[in-house]
């Protein structure tokens, strides 16, 4: 069965600090790969993704991810924190475009001004 | 990129009442439509999936008579909340994919709450 972990629940930074959130899955096959924000009551938005051919992917607001096969990690960047960037942030594995989407715990991220 | 719109954002009810909860794919035809459910400070825990014309397939624990899900077509699902009681409050959460693609779209989610 598939699954993800998220180290850290909460992670805090300080405003224009390294933005760096964890994600290991683990899979049979080569997954498809997701990070997902989302704003309080609010639903998710897709952040970035990965399918195939380049193995870092460059999303929206300035974040990245990189899949590290060898790893089995899809962990999300960003240089600078900006305060905007203070949600609930959830990586997603997918086996198959037939297969259900399993989530993250989530990470919570705090940026202090 | 595509949209999908839920409502009612949120709703409030009375113990016992019933509550529909409307997920519409605007710009694309979703073939697989999924419903979640979230509790505080908590991940996304899929209660269903539902593909259109078909019966939806639930996820264990969730009880199929108390949370009806209906996939008439292909930019419509509903998720009918029945009996409603305050331990069912929570966010409900819809998503939609058409057939083949890898990236579900969300909508914007519906808090529920019991009284």
């Amino acid at each position: 069965a598939q699954s993800v972990t998220q180290l850290g629940s909460h992670v805090s930074v300080s405003e224009g600090a390294l933005v760096l959130l964890r994600c290991n899955y683990s899979s049979s096959v080569p997954p498809y790969l997701f990070w997902y924000v989302q704003y309080p009551n609010q639903g998710l938005q897709l952040l970035l993704k990965y399918t195939t051919g380049a193995t870092l992917v460059k999303g929206i607001n300035g974040f990245e991810a990189e899949f590290k096969k060898s790893e089995t990690s899809f962990h999300l960047t960003k240089p600078s924190a900006h305060m905007s960037d203070a949600a609930e942030y959830f990586c997603a594995v997918l086996k198959t475009s037939y297969d259900k989407v399993i989530f993250g715990p989530g990470t919570s991220l705090s940026v202090i001004p | 990129g595509a949209v999908v719109s839920q409502h009612p954002s949120w709703v409030i009810c009375k113990s016992g009442t019933s509550v529909k909860i409307e997920c519409r794919s605007l710009d694309f035809q979703a073939t697989t439509m999924f419903w979640y459910r979230q509790f505080p400070k908590q991940s996304l825990m899929l209660m269903a999936t539902s593909n259109e014309g078909s019966k939806a397939t639930y996820e264990q624990g969730v009880e199929k008579d108390k949370f009806l899900i209906n996939h008439a077509s292909l930019t419509l699902s509903t998720l009918t909340v029945t009996s409603a009681h305050p331990e069912d409050s929570s966010f409900y959460i819809c998503s939609a994919r058409w057939r083949g693609g890898a990236e579900a779209f969300f909508g914007q989610g519906t808090r529920l709450t019991v009284v």
